[in-house]
């Protein structure tokens, strides 16, 4: 069963917008991470924030975490159109041995 | 600087064939994984090894077998291919864990007929 729940599914912006995604999950968890994935290409590791952070910044990457709420979002300041991808949120559950990936947001950012 | 190759990118096979799907690292990490991805679910976990000379199932492994053959390098080995093992194969490798970050190949695009 899926454990991370990406909103929203689809998002379109214009370049110089900021684009802010949304993951939900069931379970306790050690840590919650973020990856891109540009068309036809593997995932790339984006950012991880711990149970125990609330913020996480990397350039123009902004990682919130609530662990009371199970929710982490991701905000793109500034998007380019370079950052066209699918993101998708995976989370370490507490007591399971695995990384479990959402379904994913579709990011398009027009020039 | 390669990181994650897997080979081949594509195939197609027809129904009960066999195939063996190659994988290797080259940032020295413990961890390998394999992940099948489907429109609409997200990445799948079929098996992984913690370290060398150790493997487990993972979400979805039917039909599959895997081999740490060394440190660097993970097979995946579909045995006798059905339609519905149709996907996009991933390899992914971390320093240690589940908890570390994941590195990814490019996948393999396999088409069962």
């Amino acid at each position: 069963s899926q454990q991370g729940e990406e909103d929203p599914q689809a998002l379109s912006i214009q370049e110089g917008e900021n684009a802010t995604m949304n993951c939900s999950y069931k379970t306790s968890i050690n840590n919650l991470q973020w990856y891109r994935q540009n068309s036809g290409r593997g995932l790339v590791h984006l950012i991880l924030i711990r149970s125990n952070e609330r913020e996480k910044h990397s350039g123009r990457l902004r990682v919130t975490l609530d662990t009371s709420k199970k929710s982490s979002s991701l905000l793109i300041t500034a998007s380019r159109a370079a950052d066209t991808a699918s993101y998708f949120c995976a989370t370490d559950p507490f007591d399971t041995d695995k990384l479990i990936f959402g379904t994913g947001t579709r990011l398009q950012v027009f020039p | 600087n390669a990181g994650v190759t897997q080979t081949p990118k594509f195939q197609v096979l027809k129904t009960g064939q066999s195939m063996t799907l190659q994988c290797a690292q080259d940032m020295n990490h413990n961890s390998m994984y394999w992940y099948r991805q489907d429109p609409g679910m997200g990445l799948r976990l079929i098996y992984y090894s913690a370290s060398e000379g150790t493997t487990d199932k993972g979400e979805v492994p039917n039909g599959y077998n895997v081999s740490r053959l060394n440190k660097r390098e993970f097979s995946l080995r579909l045995e006798s291919a059905a339609p519905s093992q149709t996907s996009v194969y991933f390899c992914a490798s971390s320093s240690r864990g589940f908890g570390q970050p994941q590195h990814f190949g490019d996948g393999t695009r396999l088409s069962i007929l």
